[in-house]
């Protein structure tokens, strides 16, 4: 089955440094790769995903970069913030219609004023 | 995000007693999940339901059982809790097909902390 790999597991910027965090999956056939973060004592939430038709997709301060050929993926935060300090996960799943996610082991990330 | 809750919020039970955990969502989404979050695991789905009475395993299905009788519940009970079970679990759902969009974003519940002695 897929296993999805997560590093590093934890990291430690400046406000306003930039951030990345990759992921590496097994299954070629992997076709849906979604981020989520997790603010401390609260629930996953989405905050984008790509799919393996596009290389990139950006929404403003945050991108995700797929390399289909190397079977990786990275979220890209730019100008950090103390708000951005979370652990993020990373996702795949494969196939059309409904797929299993299987989630990294996740990154905590954490932005100093 | 209040169109998915879950209670209890925190539970502590003994080994070997049962133990169900509720999740409700208003949103009518065809897919509900259950994960469990341990450190150094990341989230790893329990079991699923694509629609009312349909279920599936995810990774860690042993020792748990799951029910879907009616779209908006899917609880959760540890038949016999052990020390390993202790961990927090989170309910999600999915929409799945509106129209011809297959929508897979999960959202998840707030969670329940579960200790067992």
């Amino acid at each position: 089955g897929e296993n999805v790999e997560q590093h590093p597991s934890t990291l430690s910027v400046q406000e306003g440094d930039s951030a990345v965090i990759k992921c590496t999956y097994s299954d070629s056939a992997s076709n849906y790769f979604p981020w989520y973060k997790q603010e401390l004592g609260k629930r996953p939430q989405l905050i984008i995903d790509i799919r393996s038709n596009v290389g990139e997709k950006k929404d403003q301060r945050i991108a995700v970069t797929l390399n289909k050929t190397a079977k990786h993926f990275s979220l890209h935060i730019t100008e950090t913030q103390p708000e951005d300090s979370a652990v993020y996960f990373c996702a795949a799943s494969k196939g059309t219609g409904f797929q299993k996610l299987v989630f990294g082991t996740g990154t905590r990330l954490l932005v100093s004023p | 995000d209040a169109g998915i809750t879950q209670s209890p919020r925190y539970k502590i039970t003994e080994t070997g007693r049962q133990v169900t955990l509720m999740c409700h969502q208003t949103w009518s989404h065809s897919y509900m999940f259950w994960y469990r979050q341990d450190l150094g695991h990341g989230l790893r789905l329990i079991y699923y339901s694509a629609a009312a009475d349909i279920t599936d395993k995810g990774e860690v299905p042993d020792g748990y059982v799951v029910s879907r009788s009616k779209t908006e519940n899917f609880p959760l009970t540890l038949e016999s809790a052990t020390r390993s079970q202790t961990s927090v679990y989170f309910c999600a759902s999915s929409p799945g097909t509106s129209g011809r969009i297959f929508q897979e974003t999960q959202y998840f519940g707030p969670g329940t902390r579960l200790l067992v002695l």
